[in-house]
C-alpha cells in the first residue's frame, strides 16, 4: 500500500538558518505529492504540491521537487523566521482505487530568534 | 469565501456515551473527507464521501463509527458507545470534483475530542 515517510523531529533551528525536511514515498503509480503545515493551535493548511515528476512547487520561500527516481519530495527553505514554527506534513494522492491522502507522521519545527 | 468549518470545536464526553461531529464543507466541493489525527498513529483516513454516497469507508476503525452526508453538503461523524481510545482531533476536508488526483484538500479546524 501506499506510505510517506518523514524525517522524526523535533528539528530545532535559529532563525535565517537553512531547513530540510526529508520526505519519501511509496506508491503505486504516479501521485501527487504534497506539504501541509499545521501552526500552533490551526488546522492543516496546503503549504505546496506537485502533480508530477520534476515538478517544482514553491510557496512562501518554501520549495519541493518531485523526483520520481529517488521517490522523494524534500521541503527546503534557504532562511526560515520564527514565524515558520510549526508541523510539517509530507502526503500523497494515489487515486489508484484509493480515495484518501496518505500523510508522514509529521515533522515538529521549532525556530529560535 | 468561507472555509470547511467543523462543530463543536470541543467536545468532552464519558466513556460509553454516543458522539456527533458536524463537518460544513467549502460551498460547491463535491468531496468530503473525514481523518483522524492523534498522538500514537498521526493523521488517519477514515471515510471518504462523493456527493451523498460513500465509495470509501475502508479507514472506519469499527462498526462503531459511521458517517452520512445529505443534501451533497454537511455531514456528520457519529462515534457510538465512545472508548478511551477514539479521543482524537477529528478533521474534515473537501475538495472539488475529483479528475487527475491532484485536487487540493481543504482541511477544517477539527473537533477535539476527549473521552473520560
Amino acid at each position: 500500500g501506499d506510505s510517506v515517510t518523514q524525517m522524526e523531529g523535533p528539528v530545532t533551528l535559529s532563525e535565517e538558518a537553512f531547513l530540510t525536511i526529508n520526505c519519501t514515498y511509496t506508491a503505486t503509480g504516479y501521485p501527487s505529492l504534497f506539504w501541509y503545515v499545521q501552526y500552533p493551535g490551526e488546522g492543516l493548511q496546503l503549504l505546496l504540491k506537485a502533480t508530477k515528476a520534476d515538478d517544482k512547487g514553491s510557496n512562501k520561500g518554501f520549495e519541493a521537487t518531485y523526483r520520481k527516481e529517488t521517490t522523494s519530495f524534500h521541503l527546503e527553505k534557504g532562511s526560515v523566521q520564527v514565524s515558520d514554527s510549526a508541523v510539517y506534513f509530507c502526503a500523497l494522492f494515489s487515486g489508484a482505487g484509493s480515495y484518501q491522502l496518505t500523510f508522514g507522521k509529521g515533522t515538529k519545527l521549532s525556530v529560535i530568534p | 469565501g468561507a472555509g470547511v468549518s467543523q462543530s463543536p470545536s470541543n467536545k468532552v464526553t464519558e466513556k460509553g456515551k454516543d458522539v456527533e461531529l458536524r463537518c460544513d464543507p467549502i460551498s460547491g466541493h463535491t468531496a468530503l473527507y473525514w481523518y483522524r489525527q492523534s498522538l500514537g498513529q498521526g493523521l488517519e483516513f477514515l471515510i471518504y464521501f462523493q456527493g451523498n454516497s460513500a465509495p470509501d469507508k475502508s479507514g472506519l476503525p469499527s462498526d462503531r463509527f459511521s458517517a452520512e452526508r445529505t443534501g451533497g453538503s454537511v455531514s456528520t461523524l457519529t462515534i457510538q458507545r465512545t472508548q478511551q481510545e477514539d479521543s482524537a482531533v477529528y478533521l474534515c476536508a473537501s475538495s472539488q470534483i475529483r479528475g487527475g488526483g491532484g485536487e487540493t484538500q481543504y482541511f477544517g479546524p477539527g473537533t477535539r475530542l476527549l473521552v473520560l
